[in-house]
């Protein structure tokens, strides 16, 4: 998981509360990911980004905003937290081999 | 579309075991392939992977070879270990168009002592 960095690890909410996960990679890559992981459904892709500036939705885009200002930066926002993304949240980026490397993870609850 | 399918689990085995785990892929043009493995508590780590048709991919004693002509990719290791226990994850990226990664849903293995 060298090279790709989330924060925060864990985090609680309140219902209605906003927050932003950050993700950070220092290997020049251009596309990035947020895929969110619950039990039995394995991954599924929130949004996605081909390059700075640029964003697109994935399969569960509902609910969540992003923004790739900086090439290196992939933040993910929740708005008004539900207890439906409670989850754990995986940032990733993507080499020019097409191999995926992953953040460690960030743990989610909204009460 | 792309799509990914591995074997439901969870998969129980004793140690030295011999592991198998099924994936099969649909897919248009030439994907690489991938299995990756997430611990418990931990995020998911690259195991091992293919790119291209009759390449075998290797590593910690896991194996799987790219098999276009029955579109699998297999994951096997002779003889598994305690610290094998693990989720795993066949996944695929198409070649031409890399915006998303096809992630199957995953396997769960425990391995008794």
């Amino acid at each position: 998981n060298a090279g790709v960095t989330q924060t925060p690890k864990f985090r609680v909410l309140k219902t209605g509360q906003s927050m932003t996960l950050l993700c950070a990679q220092d290997m020049n890559h251009e596309y990035m990911y947020w895929y969110r992981q619950d039990p039995g459904m394995g991954l599924r892709l929130i949004h996605y980004s081909v390059g700075e500036g640029t964003t697109a939705k994935g399969e569960v885009p509902d609910g969540y905003n992003v923004s790739r200002l900086k090439k290196q930066n992939f933040l993910l926002g929740l708005e008004s937290a539900a207890p439906s993304q409670t989850s754990v949240y995986f940032c990733a980026s993507l080499t020019s081999g097409n191999t995926i490397y992953f953040g460690e993870g960030s743990w989610l609850t909204v009460v | 579309g792309d799509s990914v399918t591995q074997m439901e689990g969870p998969v129980t085995l004793s140690e030295e075991a011999f592991l198998t785990i099924n994936c099969t892929y649909t897919a248009t043009g030439y994907p690489s392939l991938f299995w990756y493995v997430q611990y418990p508590g931990e995020g998911l780590q690259l195991l091992l992977k293919a790119t291209k048709a009759d390449d075998k991919g290797s590593n910690k004693g896991f194996e799987a070879t790219y098999r276009k002509e029955t579109t699998s990719f297999h994951l096997e290791k002779g003889s598994v270990q305690v610290s094998d226990s693990a989720v795993y994850f066949c996944a695929l990226s198409a070649g031409s168009s890399a915006s998303k990664i096809i992630f199957g849903s995953g396997t769960r293995l425990s391995i008794r002592p």
